[in-house]
């Protein structure tokens, strides 16, 4: 059975500690991993897609890279705004369908 | 661009009442997604479908839940009877075709069944 995980569940840093989140997933045939955003009230916001191993994307102060069991969201700097639910998604599918596995999130606080 | 929007936001009614979430997907989307997210379970995918048509229902947790797009702009969730553990935040999101295409997420509809 796919499944996705992440760690930590939840992470407080203060305003310029960076640090990782991690997320590890098990699937048949990966076809890309997601990273969103979450802020309390809204729904998941599209960060990154990774597709193969050894990819790396950056978006300001964020830099998601993957391997072939998991995934880092790497956070350098972080601002109190960087406060949020980062979430992570795995796709496994085939020409026709698509399937979107979510792990449970990592609540991330960031103080001043 | 407009995004995913939902309707109503927040829904509150009481056990055994019918209750309709309803989405429009973002224009040039041709997959649909139904979500429902809670503390306990997060993220949980109901069901998807693909130019109208639905693809995978086996989320749905029981018959009380159906789920119907009648064209490719609009699509509805429906609980009858609702009940007390169907309260959640139920998301819709929509994609373009082709493996690898991000989920867009409307903000949800909060449902709460007393």
């Amino acid at each position: 059975e796919d499944q996705v995980t992440q760690s930590p569940e939840a992470l407080r840093l203060q305003e310029g500690e960076s640090s990782s989140l991690n997320c590890s997933y098990t699937v048949s045939g990966l076809r890309g991993l997601f990273w969103y955003r979450q802020d309390p009230g809204k729904g998941p916001e599209f960060l990154f897609t990774l597709y193969s191993a050894g990819e790396e994307k950056e978006k300001e102060r964020l830099k998601a890279t993957l391997t072939k069991k998991e995934s880092f969201l790497h956070i350098t700097a972080p601002k109190p705004e960087d406060s949020a639910t980062y979430l992570c998604a795995v796709q496994e599918g085939d020409n026709y369908g698509q399937n979107f596995v979510f792990g449970p999130g990592t609540r991330l606080s960031v103080l001043p | 661009d407009a995004g995913v929007i939902q309707s109503p936001r927040h829904e509150v009614t009481e056990m055994g009442q019918e209750v309709t979430l309803r989405c429009k997907p973002i224009s040039g989307h041709d997959y649909l997604f139904w979500y429902r997210q809670t503390m306990m379970r997060g993220l949980e995918l109901l069901i998807y479908f693909n130019n109208n048509v639905p693809i995978d229902d086996s989320g749905m947790p029981e018959d009380r839940f159906s789920a119907k797009m009648p064209n490719a702009s609009f699509s509805t969730l429906k609980i009858q009877p609702s009940e007390p553990r169907d309260s959640a935040v139920y998301f819709c999101a929509s994609t373009l075709r082709g493996i690898g295409s991000p989920l867009h997420f409307g903000n949800g509809t909060r449902l709460t069944v007393t």
